[in-house]
């Protein structure tokens, strides 16, 4: 089974700071890349799919990057509401593997 | 609204057996593949299960194979999963989430219910 890897586990930075998140696969998965934002308490939202597609009502500060084995989430400018414990999943075929996560804090 | 809502969860005893089910609003039911998605406490999302649109394809992660049962009512806008044999470490919050497509072709998961809380303890 392919395994989704995903750093740092853990991140802290101030608001406005420019936030990136790796996810690697272990097999190439093409584009079949999303990512989630989990705030704490609160259930997972989408906010990208097919890597870099962003969801619809999701604001335009994140983004996704990536292709085959080696993808990015980005938030250009923190702000205290992203707050979360973000994944990303493959979902090319099954099992359709979530990443550990990664828990995104504010200095 | 488009909506998903849980049930069933509970406190059962190693052994014993529980079924989870998801009731879907707001959407048309039976043109979506469905998902079961657990989160033990503290810990990370894992996926469970899918099932197509039409109940004909399902597939299982490796950790509940042989021992979960996902199925479909579409007749009733419903999910559900059958879990047998349960174990300390299916002690979980049991989400249901909607594919964005029919679940043939796998895709992201763009709508998730609240989640029903599964403990497995004697």
């Amino acid at each position: 089974d392919i395994q989704m890897t995903q750093s740092p586990s853990s991140l802290s930075a101030s608001v406005g700071d420019r936030v990136t998140i790796t996810c690697r696969a272990s097999q190439g998965i093409s584009n079949y890349l999303a990512w989630y934002q989990q705030k704490p308490g609160k259930v997972p939202k989408l906010l990208i799919y097919a890597a870099s597609t962003l969801q619809s009502g999701v604001p335009s500060r994140f983004s996704g990057s990536g292709s085959g084995t080696d993808f990015t989430l980005t938030i250009s400018s923190l702000q205290p509401e992203d707050v979360a414990t973000y994944y990303c999943q493959k979902y090319n075929s099954a099992p359709l593997t979530f990443g550990q996560g990664t828990r995104l804090e504010i200095k | 609204q488009v909506q998903l809502v849980e049930s069933g969860g509970g406190v059962v005893q190693p052994g014993r057996s529980l079924r989870l089910s998801c009731a879907a609003s707001g959407f048309t039911f039976s043109r979506y593949g469905m998902h079961w998605v657990r989160q033990a406490p503290g810990k990370g999302l894992e996926w469970v299960a899918i099932i197509s649109y039409d109940g004909s394809n399902k597939y299982y992660a490796d950790s509940v194979k042989g021992r979960f049962t996902i199925s479909r009512d579409n007749s009733k806008n419903s999910l559900y999963v059958q879990m047998n044999s349960l174990r300390p470490e299916d002690t979980a919050v049991y989400y249901c989430a909607r594919d964005r497509g029919n679940g043939w072709d796998h895709d992201a998961f763009d709508i998730w219910g609240q989640g029903t809380m599964v403990t497995v303890s004697s």
